[in-house]
């Protein structure tokens, strides 16, 4: 069974300064990777995915996040935040080698950007 | 813009009282997913239909129920809302149940239970 651990449940940061969210998975099969933020009273947007090749995936609003399979880890970045980025972020995970396409979510970690 | 639509956004219901949920959807995908929001949570899968197929998971209350009368629309139906339901509710689409796809989210219901 695939499971997300976001270690960090609340990130405040200064404006302009960078930031990472930490993500571990676990799983025995080989998974892809994916963040996703919500907003306020709103739905879940993608931010960046892992399918396969380069480790280092870009994804939008200036963020990235770096795949790590010896560390099991799927930690984002952005190296200067705005007011703007505050919001949830979830990791997630999908093992399509099991047959299904079931997202498996952490429970979040909610940024919080400082003026 | 092709998206995916929830109404209502906030619902207000009765303990015991059954209340149903919108969803639909103008992508066209073939797969349209229910995820259940606590406070502080993450998404929980509850069930997903690939075209008219109904897959439900292992560990969702028979409370709730849903309905896919076509590609466009799909309904979350809670048959006796008891008050730890209370929760968002969020629709998801995706194109392929078989390859990995982007899963595309509504902006969620908001369920209150009184």
């Amino acid at each position: 069974a695939q499971s997300v651990t976001q270690l960090d449940s609340q990130v405040p940061v200064f404006e302009e300064a960078p930031v990472e969210l930490r993500c571990n998975y676990s799983s025995s099969v080989s998974v892809y990777l994916f963040w996703y933020v919500q907003y306020p009273n709103q739905g879940l947007q993608l931010l960046l995915k892992y399918l396969s090749g380069s480790t280092l995936v870009k994804g939008i609003n200036g963020f990235e996040a770096e795949f790590n399979k010896s560390q099991t880890s799927f930690h984002l970045r952005k190296p200067s935040v705005h007011i703007s980025d505050t919001a949830e972020y979830f990791c997630a995970v999908s093992a399509p080698e099991t047959g299904a396409n079931n997202l498996f979510f952490g429970t979040g970690t909610r940024l919080t950007v400082i003026p | 813009d092709a998206m995916v639509i929830q109404n209502p956004r906030y619902q207000v219901t009765q303990f015991g009282k059954p209340v149903t949920l919108s969803c639909s959807q103008t992508l066209n995908h073939n797969v349209m997913y229910w995820y259940q929001q606590k406070s502080s949570q993450a998404p929980k899968l509850l069930f997903h239909y690939y075209d008219k197929d109904f897959n439900n998971e292992a560990d969702t209350p028979d409370n709730f129920q849903s309905r896919r009368p076509n590609t466009s629309f799909c309904f979350l139906d809670i048959r006796s809302p008891g008050l730890g339901d209370a929760a968002m509710y969020l629709c998801a689409t995706s194109r392929d149940p078989d390859r990995v796809n982007e899963q595309f989210f509504g902006p969620g219901t908001r369920l209150t239970v009184l």
